[in-house]
């Protein structure tokens, strides 16, 4: 089955250090990738929808500045949490889909990051 | 307006027994998919089954199948048989043909939680 693969599962940093996390798909070339964050016991809440080759949509309400992303290739995907604060520290969980997959093509999870920002 | 309504927090259930979790969602779509995942206390997002809207029959994987209600605009999880490796939370989730680059509109979850 497709894999995820997410690096690091857990930080802890000091605040004002900038944090990168990666997202890769180990054997499957994803066209697009999604960055999600998630509070505990809670949802998860979608951040920014990566393509490979362009700018990152991003929602409502998430700082482009503050969570940067960057999708260089069909099968990387990244996003630095830049100068971090304690109120980014989260769970924060990528998925990819499949490029051309069909519709009912489930998104493939990584196994998230735990960023604890002291 | 909340796409995906999950209206049960939390869950108990005995070991072997049946439980069903309730999803109903919302869209004026035509066409749109269904998903349900598990997420573990370890963090990971677990693929366990998908309803298509014009697929006639529920959905069926191992232990879990899919009561799909087209009209009551309702996809309720049943798992059967449960294991205490079941307890875990669980999301419904849709994503519709709209959306061309495959975003999923997530439930708020349902945590169970499964008794020896």
């Amino acid at each position: 089955g497709a894999v995820v693969s997410q690096h690091p599962s857990r930080v802890i940093c000091k605040s004002g250090t900038s944090v990168k996390i990666e997202c890769r798909s180990l054997d499957f070339q994803a066209t697009t990738m999604f960055w999600y964050r998630q509070f505990p016991k809670q949802s998860l809440m979608l951040m920014a929808t990566s393509n490979e080759g362009s700018k990152a949509t991003y929602e409502q309400g998430v700082e482009k500045d503050k969570f940067l992303i960057n999708h260089a290739s069909l099968t990387l995907s990244t996003l630095t949490v830049t100068s971090a604060h304690p109120e980014d520290s989260s769970f924060y969980i990528c998925s990819a889909s499949l490029q051309g997959g069909r519709e009912g093509q489930p998104q493939h999870f990584g196994d998230g990051t735990r960023l604890s920002i002291l | 307006a909340q796409k995906i309504t999950q209206t049960q927090p939390g869950m108990f259930v005995q070991e072997k027994e049946a439980v069903t979790l309730d999803c109903t969602y919302d869209t004026s779509d035509q066409s749109y998919g269904l998903f349900w995942y598990k997420q573990p206390s370890s963090g990971e997002m677990i693929f366990l089954i998908y309803q298509g809207s014009y697929d006639e029959q529920n959905a069926t994987e191992g232990r879990y199948s899919l009561n799909f209600q087209k009209a009551r605009k309702s996809a309720n999880l049943v798992i059967s048989a449960s294991q205490l490796g079941d307890s875990a939370m669980y999301f419904c989730a849709m994503r519709e043909r709209a959306s061309n680059d495959y975003k999923l509109s997530f439930g708020a979850g349902t945590t169970v939680t499964v008794r020896a």
